[in-house]
């Protein structure tokens, strides 16, 4: 098995960028994906792929990657932005792996 | 439009098994497979394994081999999942999550609204 690799916490003011790492060894094979979680909901999916972004979520969501890291950016934060952020790999076969999250606070 | 809606909360005793139901809606349900997630109360998300609609296929996390089960019921499009001897620590929100699998991907595009299963002597 294999782990994913995020901060526990990232802060930023409203208006401003917010970039969320994730690392693993397995992320240079193998796509990434990204989901917010709002305190009491279920998990929703933002990007996948490293980079796609599905249909209904606000293009300031973007996707990026670079070796054995991939960055989930938000672009003009929100306050309803403040959620907690998953990514997750996987191989067909899996298992599927998920980082610890990441609680992202509007300030 | 996709949906998928789970079952109630459930409380159980150690030692006594649930079975946690996630009724599909909106799309071809044998054209996608069900995952289920589980989130222990202020942790992470964690799979819990993978059953294919189609072909009744699955696959398990390794620490949970033996002690779940996932079935469809395609006349349905209800997907179950079954874990018994429970413990304290599977005190946990169960999610199901309609699932993308290729050579490529593997990603949860819906998920259901969760089901609390409180284990609790």
């Amino acid at each position: 098995s294999y782990e994913l690799t995020q901060p526990p916490s990232v802060s930023v003011s409203p208006g401003q960028t917010a970039r969320i790492t994730c690392s693993g060894d397995a992320l240079p094979k193998q796509y990434a994906y990204w989901y917010q979680q709002k305190p009491g909901q279920a998990p929703v999916l933002v990007i996948y792929r490293d980079t796609e972004r599905p249909s209904g979520i606000p293009e300031r969501f973007s996707g990026s990657s670079s070796g054995a890291t991939v960055t989930l950016t938000i672009s003009g934060v929100q306050a309803e932005d403040e959620a907690d952020y998953y990514c997750q790999s996987a191989v067909s076969t899996g298992p599927v792996v998920f980082g610890g999250g990441t609680k992202l606070t509007v300030l | 439009q996709v949906q998928l809606v789970q079952s109630g909360a459930e409380v159980k005793k150690p030692g006594a098994s649930v079975r946690v139901s996630c009724k599909a809606s909106g799309y071809s349900f044998t054209s996608y497979g069900i995952s289920w997630v589980r989130q222990a109360p202020g942790q992470g998300l964690e799979w819990m394994g993978w059953i294919s609609a189609y072909n009744g296929n699955t696959n398990y996390a390794q620490e949970l081999q033996g002690r779940v089960t996932m079935t469809t019921d395609t006349s349905t499009s209800t997907a179950y999942m079954e874990l018994r001897s429970l413990r304290s620590d599977d005190t946990a929100v169960y999610y199901c999550a309609r699932t993308a699998v290729t050579a490529a991907d593997y990603y949860f595009d819906y998920w259901g609204q969760g089901t609390l299963v409180t284990v609790s002597s």
